[in-house]
């Protein structure tokens, strides 16, 4: 079993649209967690990190769930620019960093 | 401020040469890494490092050497290349707490005929 795992996708949705990802780890030791985007297999960036309160930034929403060992994003408002492969990535207090698979995202006129 | 930097950005080889990958930040992060993405795939661990002289491996390690011998780069080393190891890799580096987000070189595209 992948340490991280998440939604196969493809997620193909019009504009305006609400959409959720998800993402499964199975270390327990993880301890922190992001969402990142990727454009065309251009290096990932940055998308949000992922508190246990849980915690928004404009259209975008992640939650943590430690006891569930799961983590999502959720998308408002989708936007084309919002088109892209949405990873998850998990660190360990031991420094391993490990992605998912990613989720692909099509927002269509 | 160049932040990660990759060289080369581009390679092919024959199969059977060998290559070395260069990854260099100038943040003065702890920790290092490398990652390969195929086709339709997310990033897998090749090998880490989670400090100057320390390297461990990851998901997919086999035909793959590197060292940290200075704490700004981490080489990954091809000994005998295969058609197996085209693929985009990706360095990225992050400080020491668990907290820090990766920050990621633009990517090298490898391949091995």
């Amino acid at each position: 079993r992948k340490e991280v795992e998440q939604d196969p996708g493809p997620f193909n949705v019009p504009e305006g649209a609400t959409v959720a990802f998800n993402c499964t780890y199975s270390n327990s030791a993880s301890q922190s967690f992001f969402w990142y985007r990727q454009d065309c297999r251009k290096e990932p960036k940055l998308l949000m990190s992922v508190y246990s309160s849980g915690n928004e930034d404009g259209r975008f929403t992640a939650q943590l769930n430690r006891a569930s060992q799961y983590i999502s994003l959720l998308i408002r408002d989708s936007k084309l620019s919002d088109s892209a492969t949405y990873l998850c990535v998990v660190n360990t207090n031991a420094g391993k960093s490990t992605f998912g698979d990613g989720t692909t995202l099509t927002v269509k006129p | 401020n160049a932040g990660v930097t990759q060289t080369p950005k581009f390679r092919v080889l024959k199969t059977g040469q060998s290559m070395t990958l260069l990854c260099a930040q100038d943040m003065n992060h702890e920790y290092m890494y490398w990652y390969r993405q195929d086709p339709g795939m997310g990033l897998r661990l090749i090998h880490y490092s989670v400090g100057e002289g320390t390297t461990a491996k990851g998901e997919v390690p086999d035909g793959y050497n590197v060292s940290r011998l200075k704490k700004q780069n981490f080489l990954l080393g091809l000994e005998s290349a295969a058609p197996s190891q085209t693929s985009v890799y990706f360095c990225a580096s992050r400080s020491g707490t668990v907290y820090s987000p990766l920050h990621f070189g633009n990517g090298t595209r490898l391949t091995v005929t």
